[in-house]
């Protein structure tokens, strides 16, 4: 069956430098992403989400890139501070899914100081 | 305003009984749905409820129920518990209109099935 999966299951950053968190969907329907940040004891949060007919969004420190073309989505967190240290998930549906989120597997993100 | 509500936090039950578990959305929201995270498998997508409905189900055995009451609160119910439905179970709430998919999850409960 179709998935979303992430590339990398681990990232360390300095704090400070700016983090990249990667992405790949393979369910070309999918019209809207969220990416998701959790902390250990606590269920996902909500970080940002972008429609299929955008390819940027830009949040507090953090910008989501969508690339239709090649199914990819991706999560840029700016000056990387310690409290951004979790496991952060990319969610994708579609109008077709019935409201159900497709996660990918996780990445988890590790600040040093 | 207050958020996502899931009771209890920690659940431990022995293989073969049945567990329930409450999820009580943000005021106002109509839709709940319901997630299994494990490490092997992530987040699994168990059902969605909307106005006491299931509107969608995930591929999980029929033992995996839920229900939906008219303050919008959640149960899921899981019965003749297997040690693999050990895992943290989320639930999301959200406005559950057209287009809207502005999900808050709750910190999830976690059962552990000795």
């Amino acid at each position: 069956g179709e998935s979303v999966g992430l590339h990398l299951p681990t990232l360390s950053v300095q704090e400070g430098d700016n983090s990249i968190i990667n992405c790949a969907y393979s369910n070309s329907a999918s019209d809207y992403f969220i990416w998701y940040k959790q902390e250990s004891g606590k269920g996902p949060q909500f970080i940002i989400d972008i429609r299929s007919n955008m390819d940027k969004r830009q949040g507090q420190r953090v910008t989501v890139l969508l690339n239709k073309t090649v199914k990819h989505l991706s999560l840029q967190i700016a000056a990387t501070q310690p409290g951004d240290s979790a496991v952060y998930f990319c969610a994708e549906t579609s109008s077709g899914s019935a409201r159900q989120l497709t996660f990918g597997s996780g990445t988890q993100l590790t600040v040093l100081p | 305003k207050a958020g996502v509500t899931q009771t209890p936090r920690y659940l431990i039950k022995t293989r073969g009984q049945q567990v329930t578990l409450s999820c009580s959305p943000i005021s106002g929201h109509r839709s709940v749905s319901w997630y299994q995270q494990t490490p092997g498998q992530g987040l699994q997508f168990l059902f969605e409820y909307f106005s006491e409905t299931q509107r969608n189900k995930g591929n999980f055995p029929g033992r995996f129920s839920g229900r939906q009451f008219s303050n919008s609160r959640s149960e899921m119910n899981v019965s003749t518990l297997e040690l693999g439905d050990s895992a943290l179970y989320l639930c999301a709430s959200s406005l559950g209109g057209t287009g809207d998919y502005g999900y808050t999850f709750g910190s999830g409960t976690r059962l552990t099935v000795v």
